[in-house]
């Protein structure tokens, strides 16, 4: 199983172009997760989806815009990329059996907006 | 001030030293996770727990719910232990969404 995979791992950007960022599991996870980190802070939820066509608002929402059309792939959009949305984002995903399980992360994108 | 508080920052031991990192949190919870990113990036969990204590190798997690604080102990510590240790709560009214601590960077010297 290759677990939750992101791409691109990296990519620029110039103020205002437009970008999506995809993650994708293969573990059958219901639950999946959006993050930025930053210097100094903590991971910080963007986006969350607790199943397949539902999406929902975390802590830093504004600026983004996800889609879960497929259980197994997360899409991260930036409609009009900001220089602070430089950050590095990790997708995260986890299972709902009788309570939540460990969140599975993938490897990261680290993105700069000039 | 943050729902989740870590301590120490920045933590630098010795090579077979044993290591201790809190972390507090002010809300109730659900579970608390411990995680681990390496210096490429990569973040992993080490543990889940909601009540007691979990060891897993030379790693030992302990939460008190009624002071609402866990702590994170690496025994015999090795240069390969040096990461961000991050510390995450599920709060009781927020479902499986995780608050984050801003980690504590430990490096153990050869």
């Amino acid at each position: 199983n290759a677990g939750v995979t992101q791409t691109p791992k990296f990519r620029v950007l110039k103020t205002g172009q437009s970008m999506t960022l995809l993650c994708a599991q293969d573990m059958n996870h219901e639950y999946m997760y959006w993050y930025r980190q930053d210097p100094g802070m903590g991971l910080r939820l963007i986006h969350y989806s607790v199943g397949e066509g539902t999406t929902a608002k975390g802590e830093v929402p504004d600026g983004y815009n996800v889609s879960r059309l497929k259980k197994q792939n997360f899409l991260l959009g930036l409609e009009s990329a900001a220089p602070s949305q430089t950050s590095v984002y990790f997708c995260a995903s986890s299972a709902w059996v009788t309570s939540t399980d460990t969140q599975y992360f993938g490897p990261g994108t680290r993105l700069t907006v000039l | 001030k943050n729902e989740v508080e870590q301590s120490p920052q920045n933590l630098t031991a010795q090579e077979g030293e044993f290591i201790t990192i809190n972390c507090s949190y002010s809300v109730g919870i659900s579970a608390l996770h411990w995680l681990q990113q390496h210096p490429g990036g990569g973040i992993v969990s080490l543990f889940m727990l909601s009540s007691g204590k979990k060891k897993h190798g030379r790693l030992i997690a302990t939460i008190n719910i009624q002071e609402k604080h866990s702590s994170l102990h690496i025994t015999a510590s090795h240069p390969r232990d040096s990461a961000v240790y991050i510390c995450a709560v599920e709060l009781r009214t927020s479902g499986s969404r995780l608050t984050f601590g801003e980690g504590t960077q430990l490096t153990v010297n050869p």
